[in-house]
């Protein structure tokens, strides 16, 4: 079973509706993210959370919002969707170990289609 | 100018041959780099960690120039399975701050 789990892994929806990406980790790690990644510009990072109480911007969080329920859960919510949403979402997680502590692990993606 | 930069390519080679990249990154704090490997429609994987001193893994082979801010992979023999796309990736602080900036990554395609 995969470590990092994200649902759903494909959704189109249109403007204006809510939709929530979730993803799950049967790691252990405290340390969660979320990425959207658009061609050409690589992955860019949207919020982050070092545990349970700590959420945190990313470089990209406008449009978007995060919760995270338990250790094991981090959600992805866009309150309004717009076109330019339409791209790929990774979510990831590590340790914050200091030897190892900044490996990330990602989840397989959520394509998301905003019409 | 971004923070990491890549050149995207792609870089096509045949089977067996040793191929090059390269990443510049902009914060002269950073302290821990990375090369990820990223399959198409898939997620992205540690391959391997740069450290100062350079290091080996196999067929590849990490380098760390500190002065010119800038990070090398080196693939020898060529396999087709080694085809992906290949992400530098550079901590944003001189801690460990979690927060990792990504380049676009350089696109390997390994021909018969």
């Amino acid at each position: 079973d995969a470590d990092v789990t994200q649902t759903p892994r494909n959704r189109i929806t249109k403007t204006g509706k809510r939709i929530m990406l979730e993803c799950s980790q049967t790691k252990g790690h405290d340390r969660m993210y979320w990425y959207r990644q658009d061609p050409g510009l690589g992955l860019r990072l949207i919020y982050y959370s070092f545990d349970v109480k700590d959420i945190n911007k990313g470089e990209i969080s406008d449009g978007y919002s995060v919760s995270r329920q338990a250790q094991a859960k981090f959600s992805l919510s866009l309150e309004s969707a717009i076109p330019n949403q339409t791209a790929l979402y990774f979510c990831a997680t590590s340790s914050g170990a200091i030897l190892s502590g900044e490996t990330q692990y990602f989840g397989p993606g959520t394509r998301l289609l905003v019409l | 100018r971004k923070e990491v930069e890549q050149d995207p390519g792609p870089f096509n080679v045949p089977e067996g041959a040793t191929v090059a990249f390269n990443c510049t990154y902009s914060n002269s704090a950073s302290q821990s780099f990375f090369w990820y490997r990223q399959d198409c429609r898939k997620e992205p994987k540690l391959l391997m960690s740069v450290y100062s001193s350079g290091n080996e893994d196999g067929r590849f082979t990490a380098q760390l120039n500190r002065a010119s801010q800038y990070i090398s992979l080196l693939i020898r023999d060529s396999k087709l399975s080694d085809s992906a796309t290949y992400l530098c990736v550079v901590n944003k602080r001189s801690s460990n701050t979690g927060k990792l900036i990504f380049g676009q990554g350089t696109t390997l395609q390994v021909k018969p």
